[in-house]
Order: C-alpha cells, then structure tokens, then sequence
C-alpha cells in the first residue's frame, strides 16, 4: 500500500545550525509533496510544498528537494531560529482512488536550543 | 473568513456513548477530511469526501461513520465510543486534494 517513511523521528539542534529531515514515499505516481508544522497544542501548518515537476523549492531560510528516481524528498532549514522548534510532518499525495488524499509521515519533532 | 472550525474543542465520553464532531468550511472547497492524530503516529486519514453528498474510506475507518449533506459542513459519528477512540481529531479541507487546510482539533477522551 501507500506509506510514506520519515526520519529522523527527533532532532536536536543549537540554534544557528541547520535541520534537514528526510522522507521516502512508495507510490512512484505521487506527485505533490507538501511539508507541515505543527506547534504545541496547534493544528498542522503548511510551510511549503514542491510538484513531481520541480527538483527544488526554496521559500527564504526553508527549502524543500525532492528526488524522483529514489523516491525521496527532504526539507532543509537554515539558520535555525528557537521558533522553529515544532514537530514537521511530511506527506505524499495518494493515487488509490484517484488522487484525492495525502499520505503523512510520523513526524519529526525539532527542538532548536539557543 | 474563518477558514475550519470545528466544533466541540474538547469532549469526555464513556464507553459505549455516541457523538458527533462537526466540521466547517467558508473556503468553498470541494474536499473535506477527518484524520485522528496519536503521539508517534502521524495523521491517519479516517475518511474524507471529494464533494456534497460522497464520503468514502480512509486509513481507519473503523468505528467512525460519516455525512457530507451541505458542501461546507462535513460530520463524524462516533456510535458506540471505545477506549482505543481517545485521539486528538483534525478536519482539512482542500481544491483539489492538494493543499489541505486544518481545523484546531478536537481532543477527545473516552473512559
């Protein structure tokens, strides 16, 4: 079936450095990936997305790569700031069905130490 | 604009007891979803519905049931709550089925 694997599943870093997570998806059809944040006590977020057709998207210290031969995608934070500690979601948009639904990971959650 | 509510924020039921989550939309989006969240697991989409009137089966659908009778409103029912139910539950919506927005959640406990 569909599933979407993400690593690592916690992440510490100082403040400054950056944060890279990683995600693989099993569909070679899937052809939209968008990356969530999810504060404490607060609903998921989009921060950023990229389609199958784009290898790289960035948006000012965020930026999202995605490898479609491996099946992967990664989001990259740099210069890390104590407001981005929070727990990412990636996901991958499912093809059963038709494509209709996404497919999340389990999450990383980032801590960023001043 | 409101974007999703959802309604109530939180909710103690005993075993056995029934009840509904209300989830609303002022986007006009075709797609609507209801996802539980447990600590470790991710989003795991419950059902969803691609327009008024459809609903169709998610991950977990089990225990669950729900209606879509108006476009901004999208329901799940809960008939006969269990332990394993206890979960916090988000509702999205989407054009589309790509980018999803999400409600606050409804955290829910059941005894």
């Amino acid at each position: 079936g569909e599933n979407v694997e993400q690593h690592p599943s916690t992440l510490s870093v100082q403040e400054g450095d950056s944060a890279v997570i990683k995600c693989t998806y099993s569909d070679s059809a899937s052809n939209y990936f968008p990356w969530y944040k999810q504060e404490l006590g607060k609903r998921p977020q989009l921060i950023i997305d990229i389609r199958s057709n784009v290898g790289e998207k960035k948006d000012q210290r965020i930026a999202v790569t995605l490898n479609k031969t491996a099946k992967h995608f990664s989001l990259h934070i740099t210069e890390t700031q104590p407001e981005d500690s929070a727990v990412y979601f990636c996901a991958a948009r499912g093809t059963s069905g038709g494509y209709n639904k996404l497919i999340f990971g389990a999450g990383t959650r980032l801590a960023v130490h001043p | 604009n409101a974007g999703v509510t959802q309604t109530p924020k939180f909710r103690v039921l005993k075993t056995g007891q029934s009840m509904t989550l209300l989830c609303a939309q002022d986007m006009n989006h075709e797609y609507m979803y209801w996802y539980r969240q447990d600590p470790g697991m991710g989003l795991r989409l419950i059902h969803y519905s691609v327009g008024e009137g459809t609903t169709a089966k998610g991950e977990v659908p089990d225990g669950y049931n729900v209606s879509r009778l108006k476009k901004q409103n999208f329901l799940l029912g809960l008939e006969s709550a269990a332990p394993s139910q206890t979960s916090v539950y988000f509702c999205a919506s989407s054009e589309g089925g790509r980018m999803q927005f999400f409600g606050p959640g409804t955290r829910l406990t059941v005894l």
